[in-house]
């Protein structure tokens, strides 16, 4: 079993729509949850960030997290057709290396490929 | 502000020759790192360098890949011999230091076709 489980889709949907996309996960340890939009031929770009359970807005985007359930969320809403992009989960936590407690090691979902036709 | 940078953007090479791939993080960012994204996956972390040290390099698969950081700021990743399933975009990120808050900015990566 992965330690990140996301739908790789491919999801289509017409402009205006309201998108909702989805990652399951395992490992309790997760404190940090993050989206992040990576179009093609880029690198990923940081959308939403939020730390243990709750909700957060941003503009047209809202993160949701549930560690109870270990399921978070990213919904879009009035989509557009410029937020065709492949939408990667990723999340971290405390774990310990040679430089002592670190948090930088993201786990990320596999991607969701996202297209808003006109 | 200028982001992570990287070079060069694409690569094409033969099995068995070599390759290497530089970075050059956001200013001041202490914790740089370097991740291998496969067509189709989410990007997995090889290593990790918080300054001129190694904090994690437990995925970086060592018998092929190296990487090193010498003056705490530009890093290089290379790969000798390079095999098929080595094809993927390697990307560089970093971050102010290694703490959850902060956040792990990304570099456009460098596309490697290996044939």
């Amino acid at each position: 079993q992965k330690e990140v489980e996301q739908d790789p889709g491919p999801l289509s949907v017409p402009e205006g729509a309201i998108v909702s996309l989805n990652c399951t996960y395992s490992n309790s340890a997760f404190q940090y949850f993050m989206w992040y939009r990576q179009y093609s031929r880029k690198g990923p770009e940081l959308l939403m960030y939020t730390y243990s359970s709750g909700n957060k807005e941003d503009g047209r985007f809202t993160a949701q997290v549930d560690k109870s359930s270990k399921y978070i969320s990213l919904f879009i809403r009035d989509s557009q057709p410029s937020d065709s992009a492949t939408y990667l989960c990723a999340m971290s936590g405390a774990y310990a290396n040679a430089g002592g407690t670190s948090y930088g090691k993201l786990t990320f979902g596999q991607g969701t490929i996202l297209t808003v036709h006109p | 502000e200028a982001g992570v940078a990287q070079s060069p953007r694409y690569k094409i090479i033969e099995k068995r020759q070599s390759v290497a791939f530089w970075c050059n993080p956001i200013s001041g960012h202490a914790t740089l790192y370097w991740y291998q994204q496969i067509l189709g996956q989410g990007p997995k972390l090889l290593i990790q360098f918080q300054n001129n040290g190694v904090v994690d390099d437990s995925q970086l698969p060592k018998d092929r890949f190296s990487a090193e950081r010498l003056k705490g700021v530009d890093s290089t990743l290379k790969i000798q011999p390079a095999k098929l399933e080595d094809s993927a975009v390697y990307l560089c990120a970093s971050s102010l230091g290694l703490s959850g808050g902060n956040t792990i900015y990304f570099g456009e990566g460098s596309w490697l076709t290996v044939v």
